[in-house]
């Protein structure tokens, strides 16, 4: 198993601003992911986080807007940049240990950007 | 990535054992069948995953029939901490193990 622990777990920003969020794991981990969840939405995959390399990102999502960093197998980070009413959204981070056949997630962090 | 399709949502009363059903027309060999459960402001967490036939363990139960195009998942004796959002995805173990998230299902549990 993984604990995640996720920071902030909320945050208040104005628009044109970043935020960078933090994902830390208890232990060493093979994939890092991270999701955004919209509100009363499904989760959708934004990008995998690729230990010394850079990030993969799905269709829809560029690298300009969501930086990812992946300095270890226990941590990354997301920045959300240039940020608008529209990127208010939970951002979860996610992880998949190679041993075991199920993912597991942090708390999420709840951007609301006015 | 296989595509799902589940009910949007679903009421059911406490004590009352629940199916939800999931379909997948175009699962490939090699994909599993995974549902998860998300409770408001958490992060998703695994219930049960099965290839075929049916899977039990001390959550729920998971029947996937010999064609594998669909798959339901059974709690039994549901309670109110029970309402949640209930997901099903399909994929390889093979893979990026990336998941792919449908619309799931909203279960309300009412007294």
């Amino acid at each position: 198993s993984a604990v995640i622990s996720q920071k902030p777990s909320r945050d208040i920003c104005q628009r044109g601003t970043s935020l960078t969020i933090q994902c830390q794991v208890d232990s060493q981990v093979t994939m890092m992911f991270w999701y955004r969840q919209q509100p009363g939405q499904s989760l959708t995959l934004i990008a995998t986080a690729n230990q010394g390399s850079e990030a993969t990102y799905e269709s829809g999502f560029v690298i300009d807007k969501f930086p990812i960093s992946r300095p270890n197998l226990t941590f990354s980070t997301l920045t959300v940049s240039n940020m608008s009413p529209e990127d208010s959204s939970i951002y979860l981070c996610s992880v998949e240990t190679g041993g075991e056949t199920e993912a597991f997630f942090g708390q999420g962090t709840r951007l609301t950007v006015v | 990535l296989a595509k799902t399709t589940q009910p949007i949502s679903m009421d059911s009363y406490e004590g009352q054992e629940v199916n939800i059903t999931c379909s997948h027309n175009n699962i490939a060999t090699n994909d599993y069948i995974t549902w998860y459960q998300q409770f408001p402001s958490q992060g998703p967490r695994f219930i049960i995953q099965g290839y075929k036939t049916k899977v039990t363990n001390e959550v729920a139960s998971l029947f996937i029939p010999a064609d594998r195009k669909s798959s339901t998942l059974s709690l039994p004796r549901v309670s109110l901490s029970d309402t949640a959002v209930y997901y099903c995805l399909v994929g390889s173990l093979d893979s990026s193990y990336k998941l792919i998230f449908g619309s799931g299902t909203r279960l309300l549990v009412r007294p």
